[in-house]
């Protein structure tokens, strides 16, 4: 069965500070996809990354960067600075691959509610 | 390029009423999804369209729950007699498949249902 766990309900932070989102998957499938949306108050979410299970690269972009791990099982999320327009509810999704290369629905962890203080 | 539109955004029923939620998925996109938001939680898949074919449903997708997309364009949700249970929000979500490789899923604003 496919599962995505974010352990951290509820972060805070003072801005300026770094944080980093966890997610942890399970997963049988050897093709999958991966992705983080941000929530912010106002309810739609926000497309941030997604990654397929054969590329590992880490991935920066400006105060973002995303961490990829098959060993462990985990696509961390940092932000750097982070300031108070990151303040949201941070999900992380998992879907497999339906057929050669046909992704499925999204199966998303709990999210992560960021609170980040002035 | 517009993004993915749902009407009406907030919706208060009694129970036992019906109501159907409208979704205008990103316009070249062929495949949309429909989830369901409780509090707290993340969003859980209920069903999903490629063109005007229904392909899949949720477990979640009770007899009361059903969905179209009757010209491979906009999609509606249907709930019959509902129940407060279904307080929920509804988010849709449009993608483009090409050649086997789907795209990523973008969401709208989603619609808020609330059952007194």
């Amino acid at each position: 069965a496919q599962k995505v766990t974010q352990a951290q309900t509820e972060i805070s932070v003072v801005e300026k500070e770094d944080v980093t989102l966890d997610c942890v998957y399970e997963t049988r499938d050897t093709t999958y996809y991966l992705f983080w949306y941000k929530q912010p108050p106002s309810g739609e979410l926000v497309f941030l990354i997604r990654r397929n299970s054969f590329d590992e690269q880490n991935e920066i972009s400006g105060r973002y960067s995303w961490n990829f791990q098959k060993s462990t099982s985990s696509f961390n999320f940092t932000i750097t600075a982070s300031q108070v327009v990151d303040s949201a509810v941070y999900f992380c999704a998992l879907s497999e691959d339906q057929y050669g290369g046909s992704q499925g629905n999204l199966i998303f962890g709990k999210g992560t509610k960021l609170s980040v203080k002035p | 390029d517009t993004g993915v539109s749902q009407n009406p955004r907030h919706k208060i029923t009694k129970r036992g009423q019906n109501v159907t939620f409208r979704c205008d998925p990103i316009s070249e996109h062929n495949r949309l999804y429909w989830y369901r938001q409780t509090l707290g939680q993340g969003p859980e898949f209920l069903t999903y369209f490629q063109n005007e074919a229904q392909l899949e449903k949720s477990r979640l997708l009770s007899d009361r729950f059903s969905a179209e997309r009757p010209k491979g364009s906009f999609s509606t949700l249907e709930i019959q007699r509902t129940e407060q249970g279904d307080s929920a929000m509804y988010l849709c979500a449009s993608s483009l498949d090409f050649g086997g490789q789907t795209d990523t899923q973008y969401f709208g604003p989603g619609t808020r249902l609330t059952v007194l």
